[in-house]
């Protein structure tokens, strides 16, 4: 089965502009999750979706919105892009939404702004 | 809020040494633990995971014990290959409040294994 895939791989913006960054889950998970990993750091928890939902925020600004489809694949959306949001984004699917349940990662979007 | 404290790295050991990892946990209740890997330029792998006091997770020869009367999960394994170099994370999720689905993850140990 496929794993948790992720598009673009690499992407490079500058200050200001906008960004959508695309997840698919593997195939019979229902909720997706976003994170931001900074080099270095470990990963932190933007959103969680399950069923097209929002069911956790992270410590984000406004900028940064998601939503999920109903099959289940998800967009993150970032506006007026910082300097300081340059990072590997990281979507993680899971078969239902209790934090309970593992997550399998994608491979992650590596975002650099300029 | 649940959190997670790791070992500070890097952690440099020959091939076939023993490893360990240290990982103590705070949360209310008994959640699940886990541990996730990451190579170099890669995204993150389930390692393995434990879903109560006392439970051991197992993979690839690496194991960690769920204990709770000293609340921690340290990851061990017997030894070490060229191939486990890489950065090993703990991490614990959250089930209540706007932080629902949440992995909180630990600082993250930096691993290299000398032939």
């Amino acid at each position: 089965d496929a794993g948790v895939t992720q598009s673009p791989t690499h992407l490079i913006k500058t200050r200001g502009q906008q960004v959508t960054l695309r997840c698919s889950p593997i195939s019979g998970h229902k909720s997706v999750s976003w994170y931001q990993q900074v080099l270095g750091q470990g990963p932190q928890f933007i959103f969680q979706y399950y069923e097209k939902e929002e069911r956790g925020r992270g410590n984000f600004p406004d900028r940064f919105s998601a939503r999920q489809f109903p099959n289940y694949s998800s967009e993150l959306n970032v506006n007026a892009l910082l300097l300081g949001d340059s990072a590997l984004y990281l979507c993680a699917s899971s078969k239902q939404g209790s934090p309970f349940y593992e997550q399998y990662f994608g491979p992650g979007t590596r975002l650099t702004v300029t | 809020g649940n959190s997670v404290t790791q070992m500070e790295g890097p952690v440099t050991l020959s091939e076939e040494a023993f490893l360990t990892i240290n990982c103590t946990y705070t949360a209310t209740g008994y959640p699940s633990l886990f541990w996730y890997v990451q190579y170099p330029g890669e995204g993150l792998q389930l390692l393995l995971k434990a879903t109560k006091a006392d439970d051991k997770g197992s993979n690839k020869g690496f194991e960690a014990t769920y204990r709770k009367e000293t609340t921690s999960f340290h990851l061990e394994k017997g030894s070490v290959q060229v191939s486990d170099s890489a950065v090993y994370f703990c991490a614990i999720p959250h089930a209540g409040g706007t932080s629902y689905g949440k992995l909180t993850f630990g600082q993250g140990t930096i691993l290299t294994v000398h032939p």
